[in-house]
């Protein structure tokens, strides 16, 4: 079983859709990361939450450190958010990060 | 400003060629730093950390090095690459352990 789980593993919307991302982890953790990877291009940090919620745009990330697990919202989804999205968690060790397997977003017009 | 850089943001090698991916940090002093790899259909994994000049720590055995000959350089080498080599390669940094800070990364292709 993976440290870092992410749901689903496919999405594909709508234009104007509301998107949920979901990621769980089995390890404790010191920060957890959001992360956008376009094809072809590089990575792009979206968020890092040690708790509670963050937002930035359209876009809003959630942790819930108890259960394990954090959510990204992507509100009025639009074709240019289409990219692989990666859930990483940060441990205690050295700030090595542990990454899930991403999320590829598609969002038609 | 805290910048990563790191290059080449494609390469094409052929089997049995050397390798050597540079990264850059420019903002900060005794970073952490990391590199990781992304297989085809795989999630990131990290390859190399290093806290230190000349502080190495391998995590997976592979046909890849790695070296810190300065603060905030941190290069990745091979002597000879294999198919499997393949991927994309990126640099990372860290100060405190919850932040990181993401170089562009690099698409290698051996063939």
């Amino acid at each position: 079983k993976n440290e870092v789980e992410q749901s689903p593993q496919n999405l594909t919307a709508q234009e104007g859709e509301f998107i949920t991302i979901n990621c769980s982890y089995s390890v404790g953790i010191s920060a957890l990361h959001w992360l956008q990877q376009h094809p072809g291009g590089g990575i792009v940090s979206l968020f890092m939450l040690s708790s509670g919620k963050k937002k930035h745009g359209r876009l809003i990330a959630t942790i819930n450190i108890q259960e394990k697990h954090s959510s990204l919202h992507i509100t009025a989804s639009h074709p240019r958010d289409s990219a692989v999205y990666i859930c990483a968690v940060g441990g205690t060790s050295y700030g090595k990060l542990t990454f899930g397997q991403g999320t590829i977003l598609t969002v038609h017009p | 400003s805290q910048t990563i850089h790191q290059w080449p943001a494609t390469l094409v090698q052929p089997v049995g060629s050397p390798l050597s991916l540079e990264c850059t940090v420019e903002g900060t002093s005794n970073p952490n730093l990391y590199w990781y790899r992304q297989a085809a259909g795989r999630g990131l994994q990290l390859l190399f950390y290093s806290i230190g000049i000349d502080q190495i720590s391998s995590e997976v055995p592979q046909n890849l090095s790695a070296s810190r000959p300065q603060d905030r350089q941190f290069i990745l080498s091979s002597k000879k690459l294999l198919l499997s080599d393949s991927g994309f390669y990126l640099c990372a940094w860290s100060v405190t352990g919850q932040e990181a800070f993401f170089g562009q990364g690099t698409r290698l292709t051996v063939v």
